[in-house]
Parts: structure tokens; C-alpha cells; sequence
């Protein structure tokens, strides 16, 4: 089945504890990003990579860190999680840049 | 001015009916146009992709595209309680320095009581 994953799903934290969120697609594609959902703010793009070892900054990356291997993962990575990133992250990923993007079903992170 | 403007609702409209949701923008450069549904604590899926210009019909879904009204519709015939969802629209340009970013609308809120 085709599909992004993301780990984990849900996730309490303390300010200024290192944390990483997996993001692994099984379908082979070029393209994925991260996306911050807030209440009011709606979908804003963090980082995106177009290929293995190529990532560029999206809307809101102050915070956050990106790595891209492999091609199949894009793991999410707060060196120092502050309250402001508490959050719903999506990971998605697509084919080419325009091409439809698929999504993961969520990670909740509250940092406290 | 944001980008892409979508009016958050919510919507509620009775079983049957006809919806009509709509997202305005401003790039010109936007060419790839989608909308997506999301149900509460999931992750958005892709309902309609169309690109450039014109009309796209998928079952009880239709989706409009009027660049020169930098205009977008997206109509549901027959509405179910089912299609009660928040309902995002997102574009992305295809050539620049932000191809491939997507942005979104903020997403309407629609509910459809039987």
C-alpha cells in the first residue's frame, strides 16, 4: 500500500529536549515536505527537499532542522523544541514538485 | 495579503445540497491547483488536481480553475453527512524559485446534516 509514515503519532516533550520525527514514503518519490498545521494559520511548509542531500527552507523553518539521505526519509529535527512549536506536522511527498502531494497521517507535539 | 484566501466557514448545509467552496489568490505564477479534504485528527487527502486553466469532474466532485479571476471552485452535488470535513485548497507555481512549495487556503469547515 502506498503510503508516508510518520512516528511517532503523538508526543509530549519538555523546552529544550532534542527530538526527531521520522518521515519514511514507499513510493518512490523525488519530493517531500514538512508542514506545520495551526489553528487559524492553516498549512505552512517548514523545509522541502527536491532529492537526496538537496533541501531548501519552506515558510516557518526558524527551529527546525532537515536531513535527506536517503530517498525514501525525511526525518524532522528540533535541536531545542521551544512552546511556539508545539504543533500538528504533517510530512507529504510527490512524484515532482507539482505534482500531488500525499500526506502522513499526523504527529501531535506539545512541548511544555 | 496572504496568497491564497479561503473563507474558513463553517458551513452547514442539509443532506442533498449542493456546495460550492472557493479559494482566491494572488500569484500568478500558480499553475497546479488542488483541493483536499481533512477529517478531524487526519491528514489531508488529495480530492482533485487540475492544472492550468478549466474544469475537472471526478463522481459528485467538480473542480473549477478561472486564472483570470485568479478564482478557484470546488462543487459537491449530493452532499452526504460523509463529505463533512475541512476542505483545504493549495496551489504551487511551475517554474521559479518556489516551485514545488505548496500553499494552502486555511481550509473551510463544512458539515452536512441529514
Amino acid at each position: 500500500e502506498a503510503q508516508v509514515t510518520q512516528n511517532p503519532r503523538y508526543l509530549i516533550t519538555v523546552t529544550g529536549k532534542k527530538l526527531t520525527v521520522t518521515c519514511s514514503q514507499n513510493m518512490n518519490h523525488e519530493y517531500m515536505s514538512w508542514y506545520r498545521q495551526d489553528p487559524g494559520l492553516g498549512l505552512r511548509q517548514i523545509y522541502y527537499s527536491m532529492n537526496v542531500e538537496v533541501t531548501d527552507k519552506g515558510d516557518v523553518p526558524e527551529g527546525y532542522k532537515v536531513s535527506r539521505k536517503e530517498k525514501r526519509n525525511f526525518p524532522l529535527i528540533l535541536e531545542s523544541p521551544s512552546p511556539n512549536q508545539t504543533s500538528l506536522y504533517f510530512c507529504a511527498s510527490s512524484l515532482a514538485p507539482g505534482s500531488p502531494k500525499y500526506f502522513g497521517a499526523g504527529t501531535r507535539l506539545s512541548v511544555l | 495579503q496572504k496568497e491564497v484566501e479561503q473563507d474558513p466557514g463553517p458551513l452547514s448545509v442539509p443532506e442533498g445540497a449542493i456546495v460550492s467552496l472557493n479559494c482566491t489568490y494572488s500569484n500568478s505564477a500558480f499553475q497546479y491547483f488542488m483541493w483536499y479534504r481533512q477529517y478531524s485528527r487526519k491528514g489531508p487527502e488529495l480530492l482533485m488536481y487540475t492544472y492550468s486553466s478549466g474544469n475537472k469532474e471526478d463522481g459528485r466532485f467538480t473542480a473549477q480553475v478561472d486564472k483570470s479571476s485568479k478564482y478557484i471552485s470546488l462543487f459537491i452535488r449530493d452532499s452526504q453527512p460523509s463529505d463533512s470535513a475541512t476542505y483545504l485548497c493549495a496551489m504551487s507555481p511551475d517554474r521559479g524559485s518556489t516551485l514545488g512549495r505548496l500553499y494552502f487556503g486555511r481550509g473551510t469547515q463544512l458539515t452536512v446534516w441529514p
